[in-house]
């Protein structure tokens, strides 16, 4: 199992709400990447950073926004949620030296807006 | 355009025999190919990497092959068992250790 998590694993929440997901890993990664993912379709990247203070938008176009202010903290923001937004929200992790190609993913988080 | 094509029906097999994934893909010039599998709820966790100059990897009951010029990558689970029951993500890699995923082949295997 990898060490990185997601919070929350689960969250409904209503139009226009301000909502923060929050990822975490403790391996020491320069490189994260958020995804995401609906049903049966694959991953989509939206955001990735090589490093504190890098970050870059991913190939599918997305209003959520990321910070990199910490080497084990990497969150998505989303400023006002809309029904559109509704997917699974995934967050991986490379190493700088060794297995840089490999990518560790966490639980994702599943959001669902009303 | 970049396409990723994975097999688009489900795979349903016996237990014991050999599940075979196909992952073809267009307008791309990999690096190296990966195999990840993912659970229902879970996220996907990585099994094997193939680079380009390579032809054959295994990986105790797992054997993936990488043709760059057919453009495609066949995934081999041998002896399968039940446990290996879930979908499988075929992922290409490109400049910057980015990553660029097909939709997946489920498979169950039967008891």
């Amino acid at each position: 199992e990898a060490d990185i998590y997601q919070t929350p694993r689960y969250l409904v929440i209503g139009t226009g709400k301000k909502i923060t997901l929050e990822c975490s890993q403790t391996m020491g990664h320069d490189k994260m990447y958020w995804y995401q993912q609906d049903p049966g379709m694959e991953l989509h990247l939206i955001h990735y950073s090589y490093g504190v203070n890098s970050t870059e938008k991913g190939d599918l176009s997305s209003e959520s926004t990321v910070s990199r202010i910490r080497t084990e903290h990497f969150p998505l923001t989303l400023e006002s949620a809309r029904p559109s937004h509704t997917s699974q929200y995934l967050c991986a992790s490379s190493p700088r030296f060794g297995f840089q190609e490999t990518q560790y993913f966490g639980p994702g988080t599943r959001l669902l807006v009303l | 355009s970049q396409k990723i094509e994975q097999n688009s029906e489900a795979l349903n097999i016996q237990e014991g025999k050999t599940a075979t994934l196909t992952c073809n893909y267009t307008n791309y010039s990999p690096a190296y190919l990966q195999w990840y599998r993912q659970d229902p709820g879970r996220g996907p966790v990585f099994l094997l990497l193939i680079r380009e100059n390579e032809k054959e990897k295994r990986k105790e009951r797992l054997k993936v092959t990488f043709d760059t010029t057919l453009k495609q990558s066949l995934f081999h689970i041998t002896a399968s068992q039940p446990a290996d029951s879930a979908t499988y993500l075929c992922a290409l890699g490109t400049y910057g250790y980015k990553l660029s995923f097909g939709a997946g082949t489920t498979v169950t295997v039967r008891a």
